[in-house]
């Protein structure tokens, strides 16, 4: 079963919109991490946020902001005024403490484009 | 900053061939994984290894294999390339074990099996 859930495959938006992804995840850890990554076209992933289970405060780093709901196990990420430079596949992961082997579920992943 | 390099950016192979993808961290990790990126499936774990020597299979080991002589390196290994593993393969590396520890992913190699 898939345990994370990026339900958006593309999005495309105007610069100077705001973006929001979803992600989705399921776990039956009580401790665990969330992540999101960016790909630029150049390819390497880039980390942009971890998250841990026991923290739902949301964050706000820039122009980026979170939103971490455990009652809903979701963990959306939002672009405020994007930008061209924005454009790229952006993942979702979690990691669950219990597993033991560190492993990293990604989700599919969503490619957002931003257009001048 | 955590640099993670891989020995190329493209790679094109034959059917049969064997192929060695190279990976190498600079900041002493002792973790490293190897995942491949396919589009749809987001990317999926091949191998990971948490210390020298060692090796754990990820959720998709058939048809590959791994070796980590040295902490710093970590090579993936196709041991006979079929067109199914055509595809874009990235390394990541972490510092020591745990859930919350971040991975740092190299450039990727994008590699076409004819």
């Amino acid at each position: 079963a898939q345990k994370v859930t990026q339900a958006q495959t593309e999005i495309s938006v105007v610069e100077k919109e705001d973006v929001t992804l979803d992600c989705v995840y399921e776990t039956r850890d009580t401790t665990y991490y969330l992540f999101w990554y960016k790909q630029p076209p150049s390819g390497e992933l880039v980390f942009l946020i971890r998250r841990n289970s026991f923290d739902e405060q949301n964050e706000i780093s820039g122009r980026y902001s979170w939103n971490f709901q455990k009652s809903t196990s979701s963990f959306n990420f939002t672009i405020t005024a994007s930008q061209v430079v924005d454009s790229a596949v952006y993942f979702c992961a979690l990691s669950e403490a219990q597993l033991g082997d560190y492993k990293l579920s990604f989700g599919a992943g969503t490619t957002v484009t931003v257009r001048a | 900053d955590v640099k993670v390099t891989q020995s190329s950016r493209y790679l094109v192979k034959r059917t049969g061939e064997k192929v060695f993808l190279e990976c190498v961290q600079d900041m002493d990790h002792e973790n490293m994984f190897w995942y491949r990126q396919d589009p749809g499936l987001g990317l999926r774990l091949i191998y990971f290894s948490y210390d020298v020597k060692m090796k754990e299979k990820g959720d998709i080991p058939e048809g590959y294999s791994v070796s980590r002589e040295k902490k710093e390196r970590f090579s993936l290994i196709l041991e006979s390339a079929s067109t199914n593993q055509t595809s874009m393969y990235l390394c990541a590396s972490s510092h020591r074990a745990g859930a919350e520890e971040t991975q740092y992913f190299g450039p990727g190699t994008r590699l076409l099996v004819l």
